[in-house]
């Protein structure tokens, strides 16, 4: 199976754009997770689509959004990026189920903001 | 507030000794914890995990140890190989929502 895969791989925008990055399952899976990687605070959890539907959210301002389609594929946006958005972004898939769920993920987004 | 936590963020081991990665957490309905290995320019991988209603998981190299009074878990990982140097990330949650630590660097000296 082919594994995870984000587009694209790197970003270079600056203060006040948007930005959508986008994150295609494994086949199979319907969950997506976004995660923002950040040297001082680790992997944050932003959130996780499960069927078109946000199950769970992370504490990230409304500026962080997302979106699951119908084939699973998943998109986050940014709007009115700031400098502290510079991180690498990572989505993670996996089969929904709950307890013993474990996450493949992707490559990454690296942002940076300038 | 960091609900998981790596206080060490990075660890040096000579190859073939033992390497103790160490990870708290605060939430106590936290029911399921993993680790994952990392390598520059690629995603994590899961490596090993461990349910809230066991004490230890092993599998190969590697154990997870739980100590739920404590929240506490520590990956071990005997021997170590040069191989095994790279970030490890613990996680802690339950369902679909993890919250992970910072991250160990682990490196194996030759």
């Amino acid at each position: 199976k082919a594994g995870v895969t984000q587009t694209p791989r790197y970003l270079i925008k600056t203060r006040g754009q948007q930005v959508t990055l986008s994150c295609s399952p494994i086949s199979g899976h319907r969950s997506v997770s976004w995660y923002q990687q950040t040297p001082g605070q680790g992997l944050q959890f932003l959130f996780e689509y499960f069927s078109e539907t946000q199950r769970n959210k992370g504490n990230f301002p409304g500026r962080f959004s997302g979106r699951q389609f119908s084939n699973s594929r998943s998109e986050m946006n940014v709007s009115t990026l700031e400098l502290g958005d510079s991180a690498l972004y990572l989505c993670a898939s996996g089969t929904g189920g709950f307890t013993g769920e474990t996450q493949y993920f992707g490559p990454g987004t690296r942002l940076l903001v300038l | 507030d960091q609900q998981v936590k790596q206080n060490s963020p990075s660890l040096s081991v000579q190859e073939g000794r033992i390497s103790i990665l160490n990870c708290d957490y605060t939430n106590s309905m936290f029911d399921y914890f993993l680790w994952y290995k990392k390598y520059p320019a690629e995603g994590p991988t899961f490596l090993i995990s461990i349910s809230s209603i066991k004490d230890k998981n092993e599998d190969g190299r590697f154990t997870v140890f739980l100590n739920k009074s404590a929240k506490h878990l520590s990956l071990h990982i005997v021997p170590s190989q040069p191989g095994d140097s790279a970030v490890y990330f613990c996680a802690a949650g339950s369902g679909n929502q993890f919250y992970f630590g910072t991250g160990t660097s682990l490196t194996v000296i030759p």
